[in-house]
């Protein structure tokens, strides 16, 4: 399958500070990338949605001021959690289309942010 | 609002036996279903994706649609421990955006 890779892997930062996650497709182009969000014993919830140079679009509840997305290539796309506070602890995973005319979507190896 | 649906568990199976995961789905505009494995702590992993009514076999894995019932399931053959994981069912319509069930655990004991 399709190669995606995210980093960091884990990050720990005090409360107030932002914090940027990359997520990068090594073997192909993306033209669509998705950022998930997951809470301990809890399944994948989708944030957003990042197409590469335009505007994400944000799911219903999730404040786009506070997770900012930049898909500036085919190969990467960022998510920065500003100001981030102890609720925004979480695992934050990306995952893109491999291609077009396929809808299967590889995860990249997720973030665990921990906000002190 | 779409809704796919799993049986938390665990669902036990001894080594060698088949395990049987199964997930409801609400849109019957759906048009894909995937099933990806997840290990604790780790992110999900694509086991298998379907698109048409019937089965899909890939090795000891198989999976089951049926469209008219709105079922998806997952059959694991010669279940090993290594298996032990949730697995996740998900489906898309034409946006490709996924919704994901809440994961079944399974637990193959030795």
């Amino acid at each position: 399958g399709a190669v995606v890779s995210q980093h960091p892997s884990r990050v720990i930062c005090k409360s107030g500070t932002s914090v940027k996650i990359e997520c990068r497709s090594l073997d192909f182009q993306a033209t669509t990338m998705f950022w998930y969000r997951q809470f301990p014993k809890q399944s994948l919830m989708l944030m957003a949605t990042s197409n590469e140079g335009s505007k994400a679009t944000y799911e219903q509840g999730v404040e786009k001021d506070k997770f900012l997305i930049n898909h500036a290539s085919l190969t990467l796309s960022t998510l920065t959690v500003t100001s981030a506070h102890p609720e925004d602890s979480s695992f934050y995973i990306c995952s893109a289309i491999s291609g077009v005319g396929t809808n299967i979507q590889y995860f990249g190896a997720g973030t665990r942010l921990s906000v002190l | 609002q779409k809704e796919v649906e799993q049986n938390s568990g665990p669902l036990s199976v001894p080594e060698g036996a088949i395990a049987s995961l199964n997930c409801t789905y609400s849109d019957r505009g759906s048009q894909s279903f995937f099933w990806y494995r997840q290990y604790s702590g780790k992110s999900p992993e694509l086991i298998m994706s379907i698109y048409s009514n019937g089965d899909k076999e890939d090795g000891r894995f198989t999976a089951q649609l049926n469209k008219a019932s709105q079922y998806v399931s997952l059959l694991i053959r010669d279940s090993q421990p290594s298996d032990s994981a949730t697995y996740l069912c998900a489906d898309t319509g034409t946006a490709s955006k996924l919704t994901f069930g809440t994961g079944t655990r399974l637990q193959v004991t030795l």
